[in-house]
């Protein structure tokens, strides 16, 4: 495969429930970055990633935990989410400053529904 | 704060020209990046302008002007499947390592 995949494209969970969000890069890069893709509302980062170490987290609720455990896969731990978390949730990758252009490049993100 | 600014809708009919705008207030700037997002997909990678100028890409151009804070982007010959929203991104120098503030997007509606 090529470019930014995520898994699962659809997901639907109770509040009560903890899922987890799994992104995947085939780029070589070592900049990793989760955002919210609201209805009506800018693309909101939430967490960026730089050689497998967090370097933001944009205050988001304790109830989001992400994960990189290497530069080309990341994920976000879900746990009692609410109705409100409902939204597209998209991963990105680019290159590090020095290593090119920094461009971001999307996944086709995962539409979540929290019920 | 970020203020990043575009028209919510616009629409076009097919073989036309369009511009969409995109004002900016940032401290800092650093470059500008347009995306297109097609409904239910991946924002897909446009453009990226840092100098002033016309940046041209086949039937797509971007515009910057870091002093007026400015830029556009222009499609050419527009086809149905340029339908879509376009989002535009700014990045500061200073800021996290890639964080680009995005605005709420233009929803391009083409039309036959």
């Amino acid at each position: 495969e090529t470019g930014v995949t995520q898994t699962p494209r659809h997901l639907v969970m109770g509040m009560t429930n903890k899922k987890s969000l799994k992104c995947e890069q085939h780029l070589g890069h070592n900049a990793m970055y989760w955002y919210k893709q609201s209805a009506k509302k800018p693309l909101e980062l939430m967490f960026v990633y730089s050689l497998e170490e967090r370097v933001e987290n944009n205050s988001v609720p304790s109830r989001f935990s992400p994960e990189c455990p290497n530069s080309s896969h990341l994920f976000l731990h879900l746990h009692t989410l609410q109705p409100e978390d409902s939204a597209l949730y998209l991963c990105a990758s680019s290159p590090l400053p020095g290593e090119g252009q920094e461009t971001q490049y999307f996944g086709p993100g995962t539409r979540l529904l929290v019920l | 704060g970020q203020n990043i600014d575009q028209p919510t809708e616009m629409t076009a009919t097919e073989g036309a020209i369009v511009q969409i705008n995109c004002t900016y207030q940032t401290s800092g700037f650093n470059g500008l990046f347009w995306y297109q997002q097609h409904a239910g997909e991946a924002p897909t990678f446009l453009s990226y302008n840092v100098l002033d100028g016309l940046e041209e890409k086949g039937r797509f151009s971007s515009f910057l002007s870091r002093s007026k804070g400015y830029s556009y982007l222009l499609l050419k010959e527009l086809q149905m499947k340029d339908s879509a929203s376009y989002l535009c991104a700014v990045t500061n120098r200073g800021s996290t390592l890639g964080r680009l503030y995005f605005g709420r997007g233009t929803q391009l509606t083409v039309w036959p």
